[in-house]
C-alpha cells in the first residue's frame, strides 16, 4: 500500500512569519508531484507541478522543493498573509499512473 | 473561457437509489478525473477518463462507474447508494492524464 503523508495536519502562524510543511511520498516509481491550495468554499487550485529531483519552484512568496530519492517535498511560505490561510494538498503521480493524494495541511494565519 | 463546471451543486438521495453527476471540462482539456471528499479528508481518487476510456481507478467499488463523451464531458454514476457515499464529489480536468488539474466547484451529495 502506497501512502502520501503531509505534516503537520494543521498549523497556526502569526501574520508576517514564514512557515513550511512537508509532503512525504513513495520514493519508487515517481512521475510527478503536484501541490494544490484549497481555500474554504472554493475549488482546489494548482500551485506547482514538480517532476525532477532537486526541482525548486517559486510563485510569489510561495516556493517548493522536491527530493524524489528520499521521497519528500517541502512547501515554504515567506511572510505569511491572511490570504494564505487554506489547506495545502500534495498529490503523487506514480510512473504507473497511480495517483495518491495527501490529507493536507490546514494553515491558519493569525493577524 | 469557462472553467470546469459540475451539476448539480447539491443533491439529496435515499439509500439504495442511483445518482448521476455531470462534469464539463475546461475548454481544451481532454482528461477528466473524479474525486470523493469526505469531511476532514483529502480528495480520494475515484477514476480518470481519457480518450473516452477509464484509464486509472482508485479503490472504489464497482457501484461507482463513469463515462466520458466525445466532447470530453463526463458523468459519474453511483448505484445502490449507501449512507457512507455522502460526500463532496469533485471533478477535475487536465490536458493529458498527469498534468495540472483544474477543479470544478463540486457536487454535494447527501444520502439519507
Amino acid at each position: 500500500i502506497l501512502n502520501v503523508e503531509q505534516s503537520p495536519q494543521s498549523l497556526h502562524v502569526q501574520e508576517g512569519d514564514s512557515t513550511n510543511f512537508t509532503c512525504s511520498f513513495p520514493s519508487s516509481n515517481f512521475y510527478a508531484l503536484h501541490w494544490y491550495r484549497w481555500e474554504t468554499a472554493k475549488s482546489p487550485e494548482a500551485l506547482f507541478v514538480m517532476t525532477l529531483n532537486g526541482d525548486e519552484k517559486k510563485k510569489g512568496r510561495i516556493s517548493a522543493t522536491l527530493n524524489t530519492k528520499e521521497g519528500y517535498s517541502y512547501l515554504y511560505i515567506k511572510g505569511s498573509q491572511p490570504e494564505d490561510s487554506a489547506t495545502y494538498l500534495c498529490a503523487f503521480w506514480g510512473s504507473n499512473y497511480q495517483l495518491i493524494w495527501g490529507a493536507g495541511t490546514k494553515l491558519i494565519i493569525k493577524p | 473561457d469557462a472553467g470546469v463546471t459540475q451539476s448539480p451543486t447539491h443533491l439529496i438521495k435515499t439509500r439504495g437509489q442511483q445518482v448521476t453527476l455531470r462534469c464539463s471540462p475546461k475548454s481544451g482539456h481532454d482528461t477528466v478525473s473524479w474525486y470523493q471528499q469526505a469531511l476532514g479528508q483529502g480528495p480520494q481518487f475515484i477514476f480518470q477518463y481519457y480518450e473516452e476510456e477509464e484509464r486509472q481507478r482508485g479503490n472504489f467499488p464497482d457501484r461507482f462507474s463513469g463515462h466520458q463523451f466525445p466532447n470530453y464531458s463526463s458523468e459519474l454514476n453511483v448505484n445502490a447508494l449507501l449512507l457512507g457515499d455522502s460526500a463532496l464529489y469533485l471533478c477535475a480536468s487536465s490536458l493529458g492524464p498527469q498534468n495540472e488539474q483544474f477543479f470544478g466547484p463540486g457536487t454535494r451529495l447527501t444520502v439519507l
